[in-house]
């Protein structure tokens, strides 16, 4: 079946940028009709939609994040990525990939400190 | 924006007793297309959040049959009919009819007393 798996740094420093890739296995990211998705969760905290990208490449991003945030996909390593520029302690969280809203990674601890 | 409100936001239950968590949107969740994009989530502890309830009632696959959504327009609700132990966690509605930005309510969380 398919799955999903965040990774990348778990520490960043701050001012930097914040990159993950999600993989996903058991199935092709350029089949039609999902959404790929990022979402955070600060420690304690509830859930924050970062954005996601279409199949066909279109994205969409949270208004609060969007001068900072990129999301791609690369189909030919069956992979999307998270870019998020210029972090801050704030930025620190738990960050999840997702298929549509049904299909989720296990989350990645990103924090950023000095 | 459409800012979704969850209440209670804590949920001490007994074991074998229903629970109900209430969801309300500050807008309208019926999309043009006559659908109304109010989904529930499960997060148990130390787990990824889990879809248990999508567009007000439906069950997703392997969702134990306790659990149900009801509602329409702006006021919600995701029943437990008899809660257990394995229930524990915290749950969220999320809207997605007013997309491109989909919000999650700020959970409930429910416990055993």
């Amino acid at each position: 079946q398919v799955q999903l798996q965040e990774s990348g740094p778990g520490l960043v420093k701050p001012s930097q940028t914040l990159s993950l890739t999600c993989t996903v296995s058991g199935g092709s990211i350029s089949s039609g009709g999902y959404y790929w998705s990022w979402i955070r969760q600060h420690p304690g905290k509830g859930l924050e939609w970062i954005g996601y990208i279409y199949y066909s490449g279109s994205t969409y991003y949270n208004p609060s994040l969007k001068s900072r945030v990129t999301i791609s996909v690369d189909t030919s390593k069956n992979q999307f990525s998270l870019k998020l520029s210029s972090v801050t302690a704030a930025d620190t969280a738990v960050y999840y990939c997702a298929r549509d809203q049904d299909l989720w990674g296990q989350g990645t601890l990103v924090t950023v400190s000095s | 924006d459409v800012v979704m409100t969850q209440s209670p936001l804590s949920l001490p239950v007994t074991l074998g007793q229903p629970a109900s968590i209430s969801c309300r949107s500050s807008q309208s969740l019926v999309y043009s297309d006559g659908n109304t994009y109010l989904n529930w989530f499960q997060q148990r502890p130390g787990q990824s959040p889990r879809r248990l309830i999508y567009k007000v009632s439906n069950r997703d696959s392997g969702v134990p049959d306790r659990f149900s959504g009801s509602g329409s327009g702006t006021d919600f609700t995701l029943k437990i009919s008899r809660v257990e132990a394995e229930d524990v966690g915290v749950y969220y509605c999320m809207q997605g009819t007013h997309w491109p930005l989909f919000t999650f309510g700020p959970g409930t969380k429910v416990d055993i007393k």
